[in-house]
């Protein structure tokens, strides 16, 4: 049972560059989630979903799109990268309250 | 808004000893209240919750109680071992079912042999 699978899990972006940061869940759960981690901070929600073709911001969306066209994807998008998106980004499935995570992708933009 | 607010860390214990790590949160309503726990390089996993007042989460030693009166949830294990070296995060869940969490900002807990 592969659970919640993010990829990459490492990445250097130069400023301005754009990338897609990848997660699938094999759980069937409707709600999903993208949140970063900063050192020495809590996690903070970037974005969710409560079903396909669904999504909300969080609370810190500012540079990020995202979509979900099915179930099991959600996709997180950096348009612009840069150095303030340095951080961990870990996405996130849940059912009845408990949330599944991946195992995260480690970005730096230079 | 609705926030959860964990002691300072790293806490650092010799194997054995007696763990607490407090944690309070604000909120409307009747949240439910998490433990999440992170081994270094991993993503976070569910340590246990509670869902109502005075209900108490446990697992692997570990156990939490959902105080109202205090709103607290501080975690505590009655003997470390240094398989326990982690970053643990307390969380509350405001809006039903959802899972959407709002985390504190972790604990890092060292256990020295």
């Amino acid at each position: 049972n592969a659970g919640v699978t993010q990829t990459p899990k490492f990445r250097i972006l130069k400023i301005g560059q754009s990338m897609t940061l990848q997660c699938t869940q094999d759980m069937n759960h409707n709600y999903m989630y993208w949140y970063r981690q900063d050192p020495g901070m809590g996690l903070k929600l970037i974005y969710y979903s409560v079903g396909a073709g669904i999504t909300d911001k969080g609370e810190v969306p500012n540079g990020y799109n995202v979509s979900r066209s099915t179930t099991e994807d959600f996709p997180l998008r950096l348009e612009l990268a840069a150095p303030s998106q340095t951080s961990v980004y870990f996405c996130a499935s849940s059912l009845m309250s408990r949330a599944f995570f991946g195992q995260g992708t480690r970005l730096t933009v230079v | 808004g609705d926030s959860v607010t964990q002691m300072e860390g790293p806490v650092t214990l010799s194997e054995e000893a007696f763990l607490t790590i407090n944690c309070t949160y604000t909120a409307t309503g009747y949240p439910s209240l998490f433990w999440y726990v992170q081994y270094p390089g991993e993503g976070l996993q569910l340590l246990l919750k509670a869902t109502k007042a005075d209900d108490k989460g446990s697992n692997k030693g570990f156990e939490a109680t959902y105080r109202k009166e205090t709103t607290s949830f501080h975690l505590e294990k009655g003997s470390v071992q240094v398989s326990d070296s982690a970053v643990y995060f307390c969380a509350l869940s405001a809006e039903g079912n959802t899972g959407k969490l709002i985390f504190g900002q972790g604990t890092t807990l060292q256990v020295k042999p």
